[in-house]
C-alpha cells in the first residue's frame, strides 16, 4: 500500500537559519508531488508541485525552494527562514482520479 | 482561474442534528471537487470527490455532497452529526492545466458538533 512520510514531525527554528524538509513516498512510482503550507490552522497554500525527478514548479515566490533528488523523495529548503515562514507544511501526492493524499506535515516555528 | 468558497468559518451543530458545510465553486469546465477533513495537527485525510455522474456522491464516514450545477455548489452533508465529526473541512477543486493535477483549496470551515 502507498504510504507518505514527513519529517522532522515539528520544528524550531532562529530566524536567518537554514530549512531542509524532507518528504518520501512508498508504494508507487513516479508520483506528482506537492508541497503546501497551511498558515493559522487554515487555508492551504501550494507552494510548489513537481511532475517528476528534477522537475519542479514554483507557485508563490518566496524564500523557500523544492528539490526532487530522487523518484519518490520531495524536499523543502531554505538558505535564511524568516518569520513569515512559521506554518504547518504538508506534503502530498496524487492517487488516482486527481485526488490527492497527504502527509502527517511538518510544524514549523520560527523565533 | 478556478477557484471554490467557503462562506462559513465555522459551522455549529448538536450532535445527532443533520449538518451541511457549504461549498461554492468557479471553473471553467467541468469541476473536478472533492472534500477532505484535517483533525488537529494532522495532514489533510481525503473524504469524497465528484468527478461525473450522480449528483450525489457518497464517502468516508457517513458524509456526502450533493453537486449542483445550476447553483455552482457542492456541500457536504451528514444526516446525523457526531462529536467525532468537529474538525476543519476544506473543499477544493482541480485546477485544469493539464498534467499538474493541482488542487485549488477553500479557506476551510471549523465545524463544531456539541454533546
Amino acid at each position: 500500500s502507498q504510504t507518505i512520510h514527513q519529517w522532522p514531525a515539528t520544528l524550531v527554528q532562529p530566524v536567518g537559519s537554514p530549512l531542509s524538509l524532507e518528504c518520501t513516498v512508498e508504494g508507487t512510482s513516479n508520483p506528482n508531488l506537492y508541497w503546501y503550507r497551511q498558515a493559522a490552522g487554515r487555508g492551504l497554500q501550494l507552494l510548489f508541485y513537481s511532475v517528476g525527478i528534477g522537475q519542479i514548479s514554483s507557485e508563490v515566490p518566496q524564500n523557500l525552494s523544492a528539490s526532487r533528488p530522487q523518484d519518490r523523495q520531495f524536499i523543502l529548503s531554505s538558505k535564511k527562514l524568516l518569520l513569515s515562514d512559521s506554518g504547518f507544511y504538508l506534503c502530498a501526492w496524487r492517487v488516482t482520479y486527481n485526488e490527492q493524499f497527504f502527509g502527517p506535515g511538518t510544524r514549523l516555528t520560527v523565533l | 482561474a478556478q477557484s471554490v468558497a467557503q462562506p462559513e468559518d465555522q459551522v455549529n451543530v448538536a450532535e445527532g442534528n443533520p449538518l451541511t458545510v457549504k461549498c461554492t465553486y468557479s471553473v471553467s469546465g467541468n469541476p473536478y471537487l472533492f472534500w477532505y477533513v484535517q483533525y488537529p495537527n494532522r495532514g489533510l485525510q481525503f473524504l469524497l470527490k465528484y468527478i461525473t455522474g450522480d449528483n450525489l456522491v457518497k464517502g468516508s464516514y457517513g458524509f456526502e455532497a450533493e453537486f449542483n450545477k445550476s447553483q455552482t455548489s457542492f456541500h457536504l452533508k451528514k444526516p446525523s452529526a457526531l462529536v467525532s465529526d468537529s474538525a476543519l473541512y476544506f473543499c477544493a477543486v482541480r485546477e485544469t492545466e493539464y498534467g499538474t493535477d493541482k488542487l485549488i483549496f477553500g479557506t476551510g470551515t471549523r465545524l463544531q458538533v456539541f454533546p
